[in-house]
């Protein structure tokens, strides 16, 4: 199946680091999402950025695409514990009637 | 608080047998997709319903079913469970068609096979 990657696998900083995870995908996109999951729970959406952008802010979140390199990546600045999740990009890879997830970065924001 | 509530939370089924999860989305949502998360990985999308027809599907066998409502409900089924089943099974909604794309996901429902 044709899905977003992300990298790295895991990661784990102090609180108070920035945290940045990358996303890569194979095909053309109308636009891509990230979301987070708590341990075992459902996924709340983050952000999404559109093909046609190249940055997006929201509060201590910030991604960027890029087009020509089928990637993304997620930066999460000043980090808490409470931001300790994994985190997926999610491509609709051009048909709106198709969601594809990576396997996601686990992180671990230590106190 | 995504307005999106899935039943049951936990489950337990023998090889062979049948299963039936449900999704509730909210009001005006009538986009639904399900999606399987096996542990430590992320979501697979199974299929896709707009308008109670399927409009997308992934890789999965037609073992896996579904069922939208006009009342924004839905089902996934599964027949002749496998062990491989063993998984959070996830739900989305979000409003009509349209190119914004954000899924509102339920909290799933933990499938275990034996």
């Amino acid at each position: 199946s044709q899905q977003g990657e992300e990298d790295p696998q895991a990661l784990s900083i102090q609180e108070g680091e920035n945290a940045t995870m990358n996303c890569s995908y194979k095909t053309s996109i109308n636009n891509l999402q990230w979301y987070r999951q708590n341990s075992g729970r459902g996924l709340v959406h983050l952000i999404l950025i559109r093909s046609n952008e190249r940055e997006k802010h929201s509060g201590r979140l910030r991604v960027t695409l890029d087009t020509s390199k089928k990637s993304s990546s997620l930066l999460i600045t000043a980090s808490r514990a409470a931001d300790t999740a994994s985190y997926f990009c999610a491509t609709d890879e051009g048909n709106f009637n198709k969601f594809y997830f990576g396997s996601g970065t686990k992180l671990n924001v230590k106190p | 608080e995504t307005g999106v509530t899935q039943s049951p939370t936990h489950l337990i089924k023998t090889r062979g047998q049948q299963v039936t999860l449900r999704c509730s989305s909210q009001s005006g949502h009538n986009t639904v997709s399900w999606y399987q998360q096996a542990l430590g990985q992320g979501p697979q999308f199974i299929f896709q319903y707009y308008r109670e027809e399927e409009n997308g599907r992934g890789n999965f066998p037609p073992r896996f079913s579904g069922l939208q409502f006009p009342n924004y409900s839905s089902e996934l089924n599964v027949n002749a469970l496998e062990l491989d089943d063993s998984a959070l099974y996830l739900c989305a909604s979000r409003p009509q068609g349209g190119p914004t794309g954000e899924l509102f996901f339920g909290e799933g429902s933990r499938l275990t096979v034996l």
